[in-house]
């Protein structure tokens, strides 16, 4: 399957600043879905925001949507040091094409140093 | 949101043998489950798709004698990965999906597969 691209590959900020990741997709898609990974532990879903949505926000989570640039991006304001970790984005396009399961971003490594 | 167990969370073997992971769905039935793999420091790759009572979808370059997966009921799947090898040695993610309630995919816990 096609894997989207994250940009960029590693993001180190101070805490309290804005950390803003991208990502961007090939194919037509469903939704897209951001999720967060901590160190050799599973996926915590984030949030999830439909071909049809433009912006979605889920506490210090912003994200955004471009279908015509086939692009998200995910804000995560006021970081803390517990927001470290790895931001993957997955595109859901069944029945587009797709295969039914997501198709996974390469990530974005992200440090918030204290 | 639903909860989806993966067991065992950890499991070391010896080159040559075969280890069995399970994923369950506890509150929901799952239609269909997916199989990932990550290498350390890469993305999640999709490996198969199962549907409850119907043979599993392998994606391209995936093994589906090497990686058998079962999807007996609509609340278990299993992948036994077969005459293991060092370079098996990764971290697989289940995935289960009940298409009648939401889009959304709700994950295992992970298993990390060491061969030694």
């Amino acid at each position: 399957s096609q894997q989207g691209e994250e940009d960029p590959q590693a993001l180190s900020i101070q805490e309290g600043e804005n950390a803003t990741m991208n990502c961007s997709y090939k194919t037509s898609i469903n939704n897209l879905q951001w999720y967060r990974q901590n160190s050799g532990r599973g996926l915590v879903h984030l949030i999830l925001i439909r071909s049809n949505e433009r912006e979605k926000h889920s506490g210090r989570l912003r994200v955004t949507l471009d279908t015509s640039k086939k692009s998200s991006s995910l804000l995560i304001t006021a970081s803390r040091a517990a927001d470290t970790a790895s931001y993957f984005c997955a595109t859901d396009s069944r029945g587009g094409g797709g295969a039914d399961g997501l198709t996974f971003g390469k990530g974005t490594h992200l440090i918030i140093q204290p | 949101g639903a909860v989806v167990s993966q067991h065992p969370s950890r499991v070391i073997c010896k080159s040559g043998t075969s280890v069995k992971i399970e994923c369950r769905s506890l509150d929901f039935q799952a239609t269909t489950m997916f199989w990932y793999r990550q290498f350390p420091k890469q993305s999640l790759m999709l490996m198969a798709t199962s549907n409850e009572g119907s043979k599993a979808t392998y994606e391209q370059g995936v093994e589906k004698d090497k990686f058998l997966i079962n999807h007996a009921s609509l609340t278990l799947s299993t992948l036994t990965v077969t005459s293991a090898h060092p370079e098996d040695s990764s971290f697989y993610i289940c995935s289960a999906r009940d298409w009648q309630i939401s889009t959304e995919a709700f994950f295992g816990q992970g298993t990390r597969l060491t061969v030694v």
